[in-house]
């Protein structure tokens, strides 16, 4: 079974505007949640992370909400860049080294 | 500072054959994970090593195995190679365990 879903396999906004990038979660034993951002043929790149004391944590652009209680964990773009476009895995970490990813969400920022 | 590097960026193998792969991680990180992205299954974690010592082990055949070195670079292994382990194999480096960066990952085409 899926630990880490990410119920929406593509987004398409228009650049300026914000994107938002959903992911749920099943376990509550997690100390981490983080955000990847990955480009074919390419290793995936940190992008922010929220330790699981917190609700928000941001960083420039990027700004990451976790909702404990509905186990949901969200990010944030804005404004959004064509650059912007890529796929983005989100991720769940208990601190050993292991990290668990959702499938992927591909966002496509339109000029 | 350096990023992770891995070697080599393509290989071709035929079945039956195995491969050994390369990782230096960032310098002073001491963590080393593995993950194997296809496109069916996304980021799967293979393993993590951390002091030369596997803490992590994902759920795959024996025919995957990793070490570790006092370096703290590492290798991976696959034996006896299947049509089905064709993919892209990632290696990330960690300074504590939370947020990891990766490489540029190694594509693996068994034949």
């Amino acid at each position: 079974d899926q630990q880490v879903k990410q119920n929406s396999p593509s987004l398409s906004v228009q650049e300026g505007r914000i994107s938002i990038l959903n992911c749920d979660y099943t376990n509550s034993m997690f100390d981490y949640f983080l955000w990847y951002k990955k480009y074919p043929a390419e290793g995936p790149t940190f992008l922010i992370s929220i330790s699981s004391i917190k609700d928000k944590n941001e960083d420039g652009r990027f700004t990451v909400f976790l909702n404990k209680s509905a186990k949901h964990l969200s990010l944030h773009i804005v404004p959004s860049q064509p650059g912007d476009s890529a796929v983005y895995f989100c991720a769940e970490s208990s601190q050993t080294g292991k990290l668990i990813f959702g499938q992927g969400t591909t966002l496509q920022v339109k000029p | 500072k350096a990023g992770v590097t891995q070697t080599p960026r393509y290989l071709i193998k035929t079945r039956g054959q195995q491969v050994t792969l390369s990782c230096s991680p960032i310098s002073g990180h001491r963590s080393v994970s593995w993950y194997q992205q296809t496109p069916g299954q996304g980021l799967q974690f293979l393993f993590e090593y951390f002091s030369e010592t596997q803490r992590n082990k994902g759920n795959f055949p024996g025919r995957f195995s990793g070490r570790q070195f006092s370096n703290s670079r590492s290798e991976m292994n696959v034996s006896t190679l299947e049509l089905g382990d064709s993919a892209l194999y990632l290696c990330a480096s960690s300074l504590r365990g939370v947020e990891a960066f990766f490489g540029q990952g190694t594509r693996l085409t068994v034949v």
